[in-house]
């Protein structure tokens, strides 16, 4: 069975610190890897997405995948109290739909 | 347009009632999907469209009925629900499947 796996938290982190946040997944030809934040009562947001193996930056936001370790994480830079979610790490392999981990939930104390 | 939009935001129906949900996007979007969420939860998927057919139904009972009556329009039809299907109710959709999803803001439904 298909299984992506993330700590559920909570990870506190004080304001201006790096957040980390892990996943891994269990299928191996797996191709597209996402970050999701989802802010209580929203809907999920997409913050990165990555496909090839190495670092991929956005702003605060750096996803790093390991396709050999099976392995993704997203790192959050500065944090701040506005990037007090849970963030939803998401795998997909060609032709089938997204399988989601059952999220990390963020808080960053000010 | 990178918009997916809901309606209704919120609805509450009785048991024996029929309701629908509505989902549109206009990104020129092939694949779009139904996902089911409660509290705490990640988004459980239910059905998923490709080039406006039923490519995938996640063993979701018959009280739910999708429709994709063209490539902008998603509808999920409910009837005779029960309380435990009280959720938020999430319409998706991507360029193609492997590609990222976009999410609408979701409709959260509560069955009396």
């Amino acid at each position: 069975q298909k299984e992506v796996e993330q700590n559920s938290g909570p990870l506190s982190v004080p304001e201006g610190a790096i957040a980390s946040l892990n996943c891994t997944y269990s299928d191996r030809v797996s191709q597209s890897f996402f970050w999701y934040r989802q802010y209580s009562g929203k809907s999920p947001e997409l913050i990165m997405s990555i496909y090839s193996n190495g670092d991929k930056e956005d702003g605060r936001f750096t996803a790093q995948l390991n396709k050999a370790s099976q392995y993704v994480s997203l790192l959050i830079r500065d944090s701040q109290p506005s990037d007090s979610a849970t963030y939803l790490c998401a795998v997909n392999q060609a032709g089938t739909a997204l399988i989601f981990g059952k999220g990390t939930t963020l808080s960053v104390s000010s | 347009d990178t918009e997916v939009t809901q309606t209704p935001k919120h609805l509450v129906m009785g048991m024996t009632n029929k309701k629908s949900l509505k989902c549109e996007q206009h990104m020129g979007h092939r694949a779009m999907y139904w996902y089911k969420q409660k509290a705490k939860k990640p988004p459980e998927l239910m059905f998923v469209y490709s080039y406006e057919k039923l490519s995938i139904n996640e063993s979701v009972p018959s009280r739910f009925s999708p429709e994709c009556p063209n490539s902008s329009l998603l509808n999920l039809h409910l009837h005779a629900l029960q309380p435990e299907d009280s959720a938020l109710y999430l319409c998706a959709s991507s360029h193609l499947l492997v590609n990222e999803q976009f999410f609408g803001p979701g409709t959260r439904l509560t069955v009396l």
